[in-house]
């Protein structure tokens, strides 16, 4: 089983609609939560991270973790076309001064018009 | 567009072969990460520099190997190629090589390595 587990989707939603994507993860050892967004042919970006339990918000993104069942989610609110890209959650923990995460290994989000 | 520059952008080689992957941070930031991304595997860390020196190693095979130069600019070598070795292969650079929350990690655009 890898520490990191994600959804490969393809995951198609028309405009506008809700979206919630999912990581499940095994090592309790993990002390902060990442969300990145991968286009096509591009390097990852970060989107929103968090270190603790319970609720982000910044802008149409929620990033939500719940530490008790190793369980975090990332919402789309609104979801635009321009959003259809892969959604890589990351996590991880501080192993000799570095910080250097976990990823899973990505969804797929299609947003059609 | 992260700052991170990455040459070539594409690499097709033979299985056995050796080839060099170049990276250069943003202005100013100090640490240098590299990542492989396969379909099977996902995004893999390989190794961490900061200032010179190696900082941390993640899932890096003996035929790998990388360095960062006293202009802060990063080479990746990898040998003996195997057709498992096709991947993407990302840098990325953040100002200290510390926390998430404070010292984000800037992605550059890949090396696509393709070994026939």
């Amino acid at each position: 089983q890898k520490e990191v587990e994600q959804d490969p989707g393809p995951l198609s939603v028309p405009e506008g609609a809700i979206v919630s994507l999912n990581c499940t993860y095994s090592n309790s050892a993990f002390q902060y939560f990442m969300w990145y967004r991968q286009y096509s042919r591009k390097g990852p970006e970060l989107l929103m991270y968090t270190y603790s339990s319970g609720n982000k918000e910044d802008g149409r993104f929620t990033a939500q973790v719940d530490k008790s069942s190793k369980y975090i989610s990332l919402f789309i609110r609104d979801s635009q076309p321009s959003d259809s890209a892969t959604y890589l959650c990351a996590m991880g923990s501080r192993a000799g001064g570095s910080y250097i995460p976990t990823f899973g290994r990505g969804t797929s989000l299609i947003v059609h018009p | 567009d992260s700052g991170v520059t990455q040459t070539p952008k594409h690499l097709i080689t033979a299985t056995g072969q050796r080839v060099t992957l170049r990276c250069s941070p943003r202005s100013g930031d100090l640490s240098v990460y590299w990542y492989q991304q396969s379909l099977d595997q996902g995004l893999q860390f390989l190794i961490q520099y900061y200032n010179g020196e190696e900082r941390a190693k993640g899932n890096i095979l003996e035929r790998f190997s990388a360095q960062q130069f006293p202009d802060l600019h990063s080479e990746l070598n990898l040998s003996s190629l195997e057709l498992g070795d096709s991947a993407l292969y990302f840098c990325a650079s953040s100002a200290r090589g510390g926390h998430i929350s404070t010292d984000t990690q800037y992605f550059g655009p890949g090396t696509r390595l393709t070994v026939l």
